[in-house]
């Protein structure tokens, strides 16, 4: 069974940092392409980061509101990806949701529960 | 970016109907789309890729049809565990955008 389970979440001041985690397991980690997807408090859901596997040299890519200041990288000998995020602004409140990426294209068939990032003041 | 346009917005049926969710692109996406599901309080569960490949375990009571700029996702003979909000996604270019979403509700 494919699971995803997402921690680091919390309230944080503008202008902070706070690093989240997925810990995976139930697939192959190491061939796989990660995605964070956010979802804000009016449900909007936003792709942000994606990460590709070795073979493509852990290539990343990043939605135009984050480039700068957000960070995803992976750890395949503990099956976990990570999103770095600094600077943070109150627009970056939302759920943080990790994926995998499918096999026929960038859609997103497993998630995890989500973890809720709060900036205020 | 490719913007993603859904409607409607909110839905409300009854069950056994069948109900249809549309989804237009700002421009082709050469059927690089995927629907997903979201239950209140659930993260999204995907149901479609490819415009109408059914993901694994999903009811065949949903499909996927479309081409071009406009897609729909239909639901046949509703049920009540298909309350829950409806999202589609383009993958077809980066950066990889949502629609607005449709909240369907029983009647």
């Amino acid at each position: 069974e494919v699971q995803l389970v997402e921690t680091g979440g919390g309230l944080v001041q503008p202008g902070k940092s706070l690093k989240l985690t997925c810990a995976t397991s139930g697939f192959t980690f190491s061939t796989a392409w990660m995605h964070w997807v956010r979802q804000s408090p009016d449900k909007r859901l936003e792709w942000i980061a994606r990460i590709k596997d070795k073979s493509n040299n852990y290539a990343t890519d990043y939605v135009e509101s984050v480039k700068g200041r957000f960070t995803i990288s992976r750890d395949d000998s503990k099956s976990s990806v990570y999103l770095q995020m600094n600077s943070l602004k109150e627009e970056d409140t939302a759920t943080y949701y990790c994926t995998t990426s499918g096999s026929y294209g960038d859609y997103f068939d497993y998630w995890g529960q989500g973890v809720m990032v709060t900036v205020s003041s | 970016d490719i913007q993603m346009t859904q409607s409607p917005a909110s839905l409300s049926a009854s069950l056994g109907e069948t109900v249809t969710i549309e989804c237009r692109a700002s421009e082709d996406i050469y059927n690089g789309l995927a629907w997903y599901q979201q239950k209140p309080g659930k993260s999204p569960q995907l149901l479609i890729y490819n415009a109408n490949s059914l993901h694994t375990g999903v009811p065949s009571r949903f499909s996927g049809s479309g081409s071009g700029t406009q897609y729909s996702l239909k639901i046949n003979s509703l049920q009540s565990e298909d309350v829950a909000s409806y999202f589609c996604q383009q993958y077809y270019d980066y950066p990889w955008t949502f629609g607005g979403g449709t909240k369907l509700e029983l009647k």
